[in-house]
């Protein structure tokens, strides 16, 4: 079955930058795309971005560009996001999700990982 | 971007009564040349990622209760939970995958009365 584990919880200090991994499994790796998307606390869901397995080709969103770096590794399923210059609106759950295929929908996501920005 | 506005915010229905919750694109996300609408609908229970309930405005995902049911077309979309359980208090999203960046509407809170 697809599975998608996410690493554990990161505590950061503003101006610092954070790596959240993303292992997946039950399906092969390169057929579909795998995004980000976040989660403020008690807010709603926020897509940051999406990487192509295949190709290591990146589409961000606008808000994002130049702080945000998403990268796989094909040989381990993983998939990685790395955000930079983290402030307190950073403070979120973030979730990898499946797209099924090419889409820009999400089938399986991960468990999350909170992103604790505190000085 | 594509605006996603949902409505209500919040609804509270009785046990085994119909759930409605609506959804309205600034755009429509209707493909002409497949006449297929790119809206899903997902399920958010506290503490958990969110669940895909509906692809394509209509098409419910496998082992997702036929109570639940996805219609619409172009900007305006409906959720439709026919017969409301306790395991569907939930905060329920609609997402419009038509154009980067996907765009979520900003979640409706569904509990019992």
């Amino acid at each position: 079955q697809v599975q998608l584990v996410q690493s554990g919880a990161e505590v950061k200090q503003p101006g610092a930058s954070v790596m959240v991994s993303c292992k997946a499994s039950g399906y092969t790796f390169t057929s579909s795309y795998m995004h980000w998307v976040r989660q403020a606390p008690g807010q709603g869901l926020e897509w940051m971005g999406v990487v192509n397995p295949t190709t290591g080709t990146t589409t961000y969103a606008q808000k994002f560009q130049g702080r945000v770096t998403m990268t796989r590794d094909t040989s381990t399923s993983r998939v990685y996001v790395d955000l930079s210059s983290l402030t307190f609106e950073d403070m979120a759950v973030y979730y990898c999700a499946r797209g099924p295929g090419t889409t820009y929908s999400f089938d399986y996501w991960g468990q999350g990982t909170l992103v604790t920005v505190s000085s | 971007d594509i605006v996603m506005t949902q409505s209500p915010d919040s609804l509270a229905v009785s046990l085994g009564e119909r759930a409605t919750v609506n959804c309205k694109s600034s755009r429509s996300v209707l493909y002409s040349s497949t006449n297929k609408n790119c809206l899903a609908w997902y399920q958010q229970k506290p503490g958990q990622p969110p669940k895909l309930l509906v692809s394509w405005a209509s098409t419910r995902e496998s082992g997702v209760p036929d109570r639940f049911s996805g219609s619409g077309s172009g900007t305006d979309f409906t959720l439709t939970i026919s017969s409301l359980q306790a395991a569907d208090v939930a905060v329920y999203y609609c997402q419009q995958c038509y154009n980067v960046p996907p765009t979520f509407g900003q979640g409706t809170k569904v509990e019992i009365k």
